[in-house]
């Protein structure tokens, strides 16, 4: 069973609109997520991640909100820009675990 | 500094045939992790290494499976005998302790 899941498995947005993409989890005990960013032919490279006390991480354009109680979290980036244009993984694991359980990804296309 | 280094990037092979993937960490740190991503199930998690010892293999598939990591800069993934749904992407990543995961570029198989 996957215990992250991105339901969506594609996205496109236009150049300078806001993209938001979507993550559920099952395990309670997760404590800590995060996205990892993947280009074609590349590894996946960690983007910003969020813990469990927070309900907001922000890094320039990139936004992760956590909720919690609905187990849910979401990335936006606001603007998008065609470079944002990638694989987007959410990922999650219970602090120190070494084990780090990620979705399916997401397949982001910024059209100019 | 180099990332992480895997080899072949791509492998294409018939089925019956063994295959081994080759994996270089990044130098110093001590857990390495193989992964494997499918359209359908993402990123999955095969085994992980700890200071060169397997801690978690409960993520290799079957049997077909091995995994070995001799030393602190060397690790191998070999499928013996490979067959067709074992096509896929497969990655090594590093990482210090429980930080941040270092991804490489991923070795593409394909069975025939």
């Amino acid at each position: 069973d996957q215990q992250v899941k991105q339901n969506s498995p594609s996205l496109s947005v236009q150049e300078g609109r806001i993209s938001i993409l979507n993550c559920d989890y099952t395990n309670s005990m997760f404590d800590y997520f995060l996205w990892y960013k993947k280009y074609p032919a590349e590894g996946p490279t960690f983007l910003i991640s969020i813990s469990s006390i927070k309900d907001k991480n922000e890094d320039g354009r990139f936004t992760v909100f956590l909720n919690k109680s609905a187990k849910h979290l979401s990335l936006h980036i606001v603007p998008s820009q065609p470079g944002d244009s990638a694989v987007y993984f959410c990922a999650a694991n219970a602090l120190n675990d070494y084990k780090l359980s990620f979705g399916a990804g997401t397949t982001v296309t910024v059209r100019a | 500094d180099a990332g992480v280094i895997q080899s072949p990037r791509h492998e294409v092979t018939e089925m019956g045939q063994e295959v081994t993937l080759r994996c270089k960490p990044i130098s110093g740190h001590n857990s390495l992790f193989w992964y494997r991503q499918t359209m359908m199930r993402g990123l999955e998690l095969l085994i992980y290494f700890n200071n060169n010892v397997p801690i978690d293999d409960s993520g290799m598939p079957e049997d077909r499976f091995s995994a070995k990591m001799p030393n602190a800069s060397f690790s191998t993934l070999k499928i013996q005998p490979s067959e067709p749904r074992d096509s896929a992407v497969y990655f090594c990543a590093s990482s210090h302790n429980t930080g941040e995961l270092f991804f490489g570029e991923g070795s593409r198989l394909t069975v025939l």
